[in-house]
């Protein structure tokens, strides 16, 4: 079946460190991927967006990688803050339009 | 310029009655699209509009309907309300709908509670 995977566990990382959330994908061949933001009792807000032909994107402190043979892409937070403590989605087109599939998000914990 | 608005925020039901809710894009934004958020099921795709046609649906029965006004705000209405349809609803506007990688800028959404 068709689905997406996040890591289901909650991270936990001290302040400063590098924070890596995975998002795997099966049976899709997605022409793009996105990554979200989303804090309680609010709405995703929009992080990064990377194609199929980009193996990686920046913005900021974060990165996204794009790996369309092991059907990954990875997450990056480099000097992680408390405010950085998030539950983060990503997000990819299923066929040649609009409609995203959604992954269940893993919830950051940035300690200070 | 203003955020997505959705209303209401909060909202209890029971079993059988129906529900409508309501979202306004950002403006200048023609394309709105709905969500149902669960805990186990995440976010699911219910339908996109742009210029008051539908353009995307996703797998959901048709107890769950939509449109979308000359302004660009959209309404989405569920029938004959299930204890399954407790969730929050969320509301996505964009600026183009015939690009796929399009930015989507979500409201707050409305919380349902079916009892």
């Amino acid at each position: 079946s068709q689905k997406i995977e996040q890591n289901s566990e909650a991270l936990n990382i001290q302040e400063g460190k590098t924070a890596t959330l995975t998002c795997n994908y099966t049976n899709y061949s997605p022409a793009y991927l996105q990554w979200y933001r989303q804090d309680p009792g609010r709405g995703p807000v929009f992080l990064l967006l990377i194609r199929e032909n980009e193996k990686e994107k920046r913005k900021e402190r974060l990165k996204v990688t794009f790996d369309t043979t092991l059907k990954q892409s990875l997450f990056h937070i480099t000097a992680s803050q408390p405010a950085d403590s998030a539950t983060y989605l990503c997000a990819l087109n299923a066929g040649n339009n609009r409609k995203l599939i959604w992954g269940l998000g893993t919830s950051l914990a940035v300690n200070p | 310029k203003a955020g997505v608005t959705q209303t209401p925020r909060y909202l209890i039901k029971t079993r059988g009655q129906q529900v409508t809710l309501s979202c306004s894009p950002i403006s200048g934004h023609r394309s709105v699209s709905w969500y149902q958020q669960t805990p186990g099921q995440g976010l699911q795709f219910l339908f996109e509009y742009f210029s008051e046609t539908q353009r995307n649906k996703g797998n959901f029965p048709g107890r769950f309907s939509g449109r979308q006004f000359s302004n660009s705000r959209s309404e989405m209405n569920v029938s004959t309300l299930e204890l399954g349809d407790s969730a929050l609803y969320l509301c996505a506007s964009s600026l183009l709908a015939g690009v796929i990688a399009d930015t989507q800028y979500f409201g707050p959404g409305t919380r349902l509670t079916v009892l």
